[in-house]
């Protein structure tokens, strides 16, 4: 299988900035799901897609971050504007088979100042 | 309230010790069951899963966890560490087939020389 790509590894912005992630999954894997994880804890989810559709984004902030999954494939993940309470590791998975076995792609990790 | 716990932050042993790495669950139903490995700087790599059958699973690196119905636990344990094995050990519950997973807090692992 090919993993799953996301770039860039690292980021670093000052508050009030805006800025985007990108996450190309497993070819064929048709759900995908945006995390974040702050240091020191698990990973939260933010977003989860199935093909284009959004199936949970009960835990997305929505008045500054959006995602997008165009055609199915790739997917983006933009906060706008960023608050230093953003800064973690956001994390791109893929899943296609059985009962949500994900695959992790390394995270980005983003520093706000 | 539904939760995955792991009691343990941080654990130390010796290298060529062997390891138990606790986790707790609370859903009504047997839920699926997972063990994360994630490597500083790196995403999550699954290291073993539960669905249902046997109660013992083996994974790789030659770990592997038991399931206790009656305790709720899926404790994850390798007979002898080794120096690679240091690491960020998360476990991870999806409750029902069609729900999200849910990871804990993390165990971080440090190997003594």
């Amino acid at each position: 299988e090919a993993g799953v790509a996301q770039s860039p590894r690292y980021k670093i912005i000052e508050k009030r900035q805006s800025v985007a992630f990108w996450c190309n999954p497993i070819s064929g894997h048709a759900t995908l799901y945006w995390y974040q994880q702050i240091l020191g804890q698990g990973p939260k989810l933010l977003i989860q897609f199935q093909n284009n559709g959004v199936v949970d984004d009960s835990q997305l902030p929505k008045d500054r971050f959006s995602a997008e999954r165009l055609k199915g494939v790739d997917s983006t993940l933009k906060i706008q504007p960023a608050k230093l309470e953003d800064s973690a590791v956001y994390l791109c998975a893929a899943a296609g088979g059985r009962v949500n076995e994900q695959f992790f792609g390394p995270g980005t990790r983003l520093t706000v100042l | 309230a539904q939760s995955v716990t792991q009691p343990d932050i941080h654990i130390t042993v010796s290298e060529g010790a062997s390891l138990e790495l606790r986790c707790n669950y609370s859903y009504g139903a047997t839920p699926y069951l997972f063990w994360y490995v994630q490597s500083p700087g790196q995403g999550l790599q699954l290291l073993l899963k539960y669905f249902s059958g046997d109660t013992l699973v083996q994974g790789i690196k030659g770990f592997e966890a038991e399931f206790k119905r009656s305790q709720s636990s899926f404790n994850l344990r390798k007979p002898s560490v080794h120096w690679s094995d240091a690491a960020e050990y998360f476990c991870a519950v999806v409750p029902g087939s069609a729900s999200k997973i849910i990871f804990g807090s993390g165990t971080r692992l440090s190997i003594r020389p």
